[in-house]
């Protein structure tokens, strides 16, 4: 079974663009998670998405946008970029079966803010 | 506001010897803890968890001990091998079913041969 893919693996913008990044999940995984990753910080939680709908989220300002598509791919967006943007963004997707130790991560995408 | 915290960002270990990883966190409605493992490049995945109405879970070479009372939770890999070399992350949740999880900065993990 095909794993958690993201693209593109690596994105350099420049303060003040706009970025789109995308997440294909496992295929029959309905649930899919952006998480955030900086070294001082560690992981933080973005939103999740189900069935097209963002059912959690995350303590991010509303530059950062998500949605999911009907065939459960989802893309996250971020508006304005800022320095401190600069992260890996992982995704993680998820079986219906809504345990949170079933969540496959993707390998992230690298976003560097010059 | 850090949650969840591992206090210690690098640890050397032996191989052959135990490693420990300690982790601790702030919020007592917590209830389901779990523990990941990165390489660099790839994502993280999924080790042990344990639930908050058991002290220890025990897989392989791998245990989780939780300290309810002391917010605290320690990973113990027994004995230690050159693959275990990673970035170690504790993460905590408020139900088994939550998406959410909520990190530790994460332990660089070595081991040496």
């Amino acid at each position: 079974k095909a794993g958690v893919t993201q693209t593109p693996r690596y994105l350099i913008k420049t303060r003040g663009q706009q970025v789109t990044l995308s997440c294909s999940p496992i295929s029959g995984h309905r649930s899919v998670s952006w998480y955030q990753q900086t070294p001082g910080q560690g992981l933080q939680f973005l939103f999740e998405y189900f069935s097209e709908t963002q059912r959690n989220k995350g303590n991010f300002p509303g530059r950062f946008s998500g949605r999911q598509f009907s065939n459960s791919r989802s893309e996250m967006n971020v508006s304005t970029l800022e320095l401190g943007d600069s992260a890996l963004y992982l995704c993680a997707s998820s079986s219906l079966a809504l345990r949170a130790d079933t969540q496959y991560f993707g390998p992230g995408t690298r976003l560097t803010v010059l | 506001d850090q949650q969840v915290k591992q206090n210690s960002p690098s640890l050397s270990v032996q191989e052959g010897r135990i490693s420990i990883l300690n982790c601790d966190y702030t919020n007592s409605m917590f209830d389901y803890f779990l523990w990941y493992k990165k390489y660099p490049a790839e994502g993280p995945t999924f080790l042990i968890s344990i639930s908050s109405i058991k002290d220890k879970n025990e897989d392989g070479r791998f245990t989780v001990f939780l300290n309810k009372s002391a917010k605290h939770l320690s990973l113990h890999i027994v004995p230690s091998q050159p693959g275990d070399s990673a970035v170690y992350f504790c993460a905590a949740s408020l139900d088994q079913g939550a998406q959410k999880l909520v990190f530790g900065q994460g332990t660089r993990l070595t081991i040496n041969p």
